[in-house]
This record gives structure tokens, sequence and C-alpha cells, in this order.
């Protein structure tokens, strides 16, 4: 079993859709969790991070984490066509320098003008 | 955001011949920078962590003699694939540390490097 499940997708929604991307996790130790969003041939861009759960919201972006379900989220409001890109999750235990960063397999997102 | 460069972001090269990826921090000096490898359609698969003025610690599977890597400076890391063969073409992305900002843990990435072995 991954450490972190993610469903590749790919997603596809009209614009100005609800987006709901999430993660499942097995590690009960992770406690900082991150969404990365990558374009194709770039690299990976942070767009959150949240610390245990709760919710965080930065514009149309929310992300949620639900420790005790080992389930995180990524919601985006009024999905735009430049949203379209692959979608990663990302956790880790700790911050100390010896500290990974475990990454799920990414979700594909369209979104469709 | 803090900035992470890397360089070349294309290389093309041919089977047996050594190419050299070079990672900077450009605004923060990173202690610790990693390198990973991805595949298309597939996630981030770390390599390595190098950190600065020590050897590098390798992931389990990762030949060390193949990838090496140097972190001679806060602000540069520098991965050196070694006779190079076509199965190492990859996607290899650097990311770095800001050991100044409050969550520690936050990685800056790279655009990475595109290699190609023919």
């Amino acid at each position: 079993q991954k450490e972190v499940e993610q469903d590749p997708g790919p997603l596809s929604v009209p614009e100005g859709a609800i987006v709901s991307l999430n993660c499942t996790y097995s590690n009960s130790a992770f406690q900082y969790f991150m969404w990365y969003r990558q374009y194709s041939r770039k690299g990976p861009e942070l767009l959150m991070y949240t610390y245990s759960s709760g919710n965080k919201e930065d514009g149309r972006f929310t992300a949620q984490v639900d420790k005790s379900s080992k389930y995180i989220s990524l919601f985006i409001r009024d999905s735009q066509p430049s949203d379209s890109a692959t979608y990663l999750c990302a956790m880790s235990a700790g911050y100390s320098s010896a500290s990974k960063i475990i990454f799920g397999s990414g979700t594909r997102l369209s979104i469709r003008p | 955001g803090a900035v992470v460069s890397q360089h070349p972001s294309r290389v093309i090269c041919k089977s047996g011949t050594s190419v050299k990826i070079e990672c900077r921090s450009l605004d923060f000096q990173a202690t610790t920078m990693f390198w990973y490898r991805q595949f298309p359609k597939q996630s981030l698969m770390l390599m390595a962590t190098s950190n600065e003025g020590s050897k590098a610690t390798y992931e389990q599977g990762v030949e060390k003699d193949k990838f090496l890597i140097n972190h001679a400076s806060l602000t540069l890391s520098t991965l050196t694939v070694t006779s190079a063969h076509p199965e190492d073409s990859s996607f290899y992305i650097c990311s770095a540390r800001d050991p100044g900002r409050v969550f520690t843990d936050t990685q800056y990435f790279g655009p990475g490097t595109r290699l190609t072995v023919l």
C-alpha cells in the first residue's frame, strides 16, 4: 500500500465549476500537508500548505485536512482554464532537515472553456 | 515565494556521456536541497537529499556512483549523471528548503531539466 494515494484522473470540468481534489494517506505521523500545481514540463509550484487538521483558504483555493480520516482535499472555486494542470498532494511528518516529503501521484485536471 | 533555478532546462546527449545539472537557490541560502526524477504521468520520486558541506543521502535503489551529487555552497547543488544511458532519460527536478521561513518543511522547486539520452 502506498503511503499517499491520489486518483490520477484525468478530471475534466467546465469553466466556473467547483473542483474537488483528494488524497488519502496511511501514515498517522504526517502533520504537514501541501498541494502543488504542476504545469506540463515545469517544476511543481506550491499552492497551499496546512499544519494538522482544519481548513485554510486562499482566494479561490481551500485546503482541508481531516487527520481522523487521513484524508485531505483541495477545492477550487470558479475554476478557470488556466487552472488546467496536474495537482500533487504532499505531506511530511516533521520539519527537521531529515524529514522527507511524500508526494501523491498527481491528478490531471482540465477545465473546459 | 522563494526562487530556485535549474540549468540546463533541456539536454540531449549520446549514450555513455556524462551530464551535469545545476540547481541554484536565488534569494535564500539552502542548507538542504533535494533531487527528484519524474517519468511521464508519474509522480516525483526522491533520488537523494543533498546537504551543504557533507555527502548526499541517497534513496534505496539509487546508484550513488551513477548520480553524483555535490552541494559545495549554500546556493548551489549539482547532479551529474555519469555514463548516461537511454533508460536515464527523464525529467530531473531539484528543490530546496528555505530555513528562514516559518513553515520549514516547505520545498521550492526548480523548473526541471529534461534529459534525453540517445
